[in-house]
């Protein structure tokens, strides 16, 4: 699976929209972009995945680059509870098999008051 | 409640003994995953089953380590003779669809310390 490089930590204040970076440039065709996070002592939590399209549910929005090198995760109205580790991977999918979620260090990012 | 649950939640145990955890998945949910978290580093997958078969083993599940999932259902995780470096967070996830995209559901996780 394709490697991903995000921010460390990010700073957000609450009600603003949250806008998390992730660069993966040497993803393949076959390959999805998906997030999740972590909030403080839980599991992850899936929030959204995509392929070439943007795409948009009650928790987010991805936006995906047109060479698909690079995408956006974007909370809209951020709020204290968004506070977590938020994790970009890139993850190949086929009907003939599947692929397990290689995690990296993700961003940590605090939504304050 | 019917998200995947994890049994117990905390473990404190000294080194050399024995320790075993229990995941739940979500009921219908073919395919179950166990990851190990250590502080400050994201979740790093360890084995993984569909149904009863246990199909894949990372490199980091050392020969102490050893994974049932009877009947399909519920997972077992061993971890033998512990050592300190064992200590961390082991999370279960499941996930229903055979094929593409499907998303894993992660249970609360099992927090192992060994002294």
């Amino acid at each position: 699976d394709a490697k991903t490089t995000q921010p460390t930590s990010m700073d957000c204040a609450e009600g603003r929209a949250a806008n998390l970076p992730c660069n993966h440039s040497t993803i393949s065709g076959n390959e999805y972009v998906y997030w999740y996070r972590q909030i403080h002592s839980q599991g992850p939590q899936y929030i959204i995945h995509g392929l070439k399209n943007n795409e948009t549910n009650e928790m987010a929005s991805l936006i995906i680059t047109e060479d698909r090198k690079s995408s956006t995760l974007i909370l809209p109205h951020a709020t204290l509870r968004d506070t977590a580790v938020y994790y970009c991977i890139v993850r190949v999918a086929s009907n003939s098999g599947y692929s397990t979620l290689t995690f990296g260090k993700g961003t940590m990012l605090l939504v304050s008051p | 409640d019917t998200g995947v649950s994890q049994d117990p939640r905390h473990k404190i145990t000294k080194r050399g003994q024995n320790v075993t955890f229990r995941c739940d998945p979500i009921s219908e949910h073919n395919r179950l995953y166990w990851y190990r978290q250590t502080l400050g580093q994201g979740p790093e997958f360890l084995t993984y089953f569909q149904n009863e078969a246990q199909l894949e083993k990372s490199r980091l599940l050392s020969d102490r380590f050893s994974a049932e999932r009877p009947k399909g259902s519920f997972s077992t995780l061993e971890i033998q003779r512990t050592e300190q470096g064992d200590s961390a967070m082991y999370l279960c996830a499941s996930s229903l669809r055979a094929g593409g995209p499907g998303e894993q559901f992660f249970g609360p996780g099992t927090r192992l310390t060994v002294l």
